[in-house]
């Protein structure tokens, strides 16, 4: 199984373009989520979805917006990418229950130039 | 809200040390979670705790749930160079969907 599969991984974007990321889980997990780390921060949640059609805000959801429209793909988009929005970014899945853990993607790392 | 507090930050080992980390909270967890990240890569889940006092070992990995549910704590016996990486503890947030994750413990082992 390919597990949680995030596209793209790298990607430079000048100031004010927009861009979608994609993220995309065969485990038929019910929950996925948005994360972004940065330097001494740690994992931020941006936000979170508990089944299809359905999204809900993290932490620092300001920039961001989101799409479950199927079970099995979460979108992130980015509508007037910012510097402050320089990050790597962490999609991830869980089943039903988040006490088994989640299965994260291998990240994509964005650049606001 | 619910936190955690991972030290220490950062650990500089000599490969064959063993390895300590802990994870406390105010609050109460029912559930720990061990994480750990390479270098470019994603976070993938170590260990799994569900028990006040529960110790459970993966490999040369062991952890702990704390008797308080407040606390919990990482062993790596014998590291090796592929111990590198960021450690995370998580729980998941009380009443909610999302999990809570500390802000991660970086090894770095000397060959």
């Amino acid at each position: 199984n390919a597990g949680v599969t995030q596209t793209p991984k790298f990607r430079v974007l000048k100031t004010g373009q927009s861009m979608t990321l994609l993220c995309a889980q065969d485990m038929n997990h019910e929950y996925m989520y948005w994360y972004r780390q940065d330097p001494g921060m740690g994992l931020r949640l941006i936000h979170y979805s508990v089944g299809e059609g359905t999204t809900a805000k993290g932490e620092v959801p300001d920039g961001y917006n989101v799409s479950r429209l199927k079970k099995q793909n979460f979108l992130l988009g980015l509508e007037s990418a910012a510097p402050s929005q320089t990050s790597v970014y962490f999609c991830a899945s869980s089943p039903l229950g988040q006490i088994y853990g989640y299965t994260f993607g291998s990240g994509t790392r964005l650049t606001v130039v | 809200g619910q936190q955690l507090n991972q030290s220490p930050q950062s650990m500089f080992i000599q490969e064959g040390e063993d390895v300590s980390m802990n994870c406390t909270s105010s609050s109460i967890f029912n559930t720990w979670l061990w994480y750990k990240q390479d270098p470019g890569e994603g976070p993938v889940l170590l260990i799994a705790l569900y028990k006040a006092g529960e110790l459970t070992s993966n490999g040369r990995l062991t952890a702990q749930f704390g008797i308080t549910r407040k606390d919990s704590f990482l062993n790596i016996s014998a590291s090796i160079p592929s111990d590198v990486g960021i450690y995370f503890c998580a729980g998941p947030h009380t009443g909610g969907f999302k999990t809570i994750f500390g802000a991660g413990t970086r090894l770095f082992v000397k060959a």
